[in-house]
């Protein structure tokens, strides 16, 4: 069964400073998306950035990037220049291949990152 | 454009009471989906629709019912209120065939049973 883990309860980050969020997953799949969210007070969760797995280039979205590393099954998630307003849960995410239409999608437990002025 | 659409945002039952958590989206997706937020566990899922009239159980299904009568639809049933259904509910969607692959979420539903 494939598994998302996030290692990092909580992190924390001064302003304008780097931060790297962990996650590694487990999948005998070779074709599958991996996805960062956000999720600020708001509770809403936003999409941060998105991985093929076929695409050995990391994705990149302004300030955010990512490290994936398919042999190792990690998929960390760097923020640059980090701003108060980047303080949230952070989940990592795995979809599987469709299934008969089905989509079947594992989220780590969540890095909460804390933003210090 | 809404997107998805959760109605309420926030609930409050006694243990025992129904309810229904309304989730509709406009963007044409054909896979609809429940998951529920606790914390330190993440999100799971409840139960999901890949179109309509057509539902299946997910990892945490007990207590709860769906259906799907329209594409735009997917309300969640709570039959029974339990304190243990205490939840973030998010309802999530994605059209099929899309080369993004990602889940577009509802805002949310915090339910608090007594």
């Amino acid at each position: 069964a494939q598994t998302v883990t996030q290692s990092q309860p909580e992190m924390s980050v001064q302003e304008a400073e780097t931060v790297t969020l962990s996650c590694t997953y487990d999948t005998s799949e070779s074709d599958y998306y991996l996805f960062w969210y956000k999720q600020p007070p708001s509770r809403q969760m936003i999409l941060v950035i998105r991985q093929e797995a076929y695409k050995q280039q990391n994705a990149t979205e302004n300030r955010f990037s990512v490290n994936f590393q398919k042999a190792a099954k990690s998929f960390s998630l760097k923020i640059s220049d980090s701003q108060l307003g980047d303080a949230a849960m952070y989940f990592c995410a795995y979809r599987s291949p469709p299934t008969s239409g089905t989509y079947k999608y594992i989220f780590g437990t969540g890095t909460r990152l804390k933003v210090l002025a | 454009n809404a997107g998805v659409t959760q109605t309420p945002k926030f609930q409050v039952l006694k243990t025992g009471q129904s309810m229904t958590l309304q989730c509709a989206q406009d963007m044409n997706h054909e896979y609809m989906s429940w998951y529920r937020q606790d914390p330190g566990m993440g999100l799971r899922l409840i139960h999901y629709s890949v179109g309509a009239g057509i539902t299946d159980q997910g990892e945490v299904p007990n207590g709860y019912n769906v259906s799907r009568s329209t594409t735009e639809d997917f309300p969640l049933r709570l039959l029974s209120a339990a304190p243990s259904q205490t939840s973030v509910y998010f309802c999530a969607s994605i059209k099929r065939g899309t080369g993004h692959g990602e889940l577009f979420f509802g805002e949310g539903s915090r339910l608090t049973v007594l």
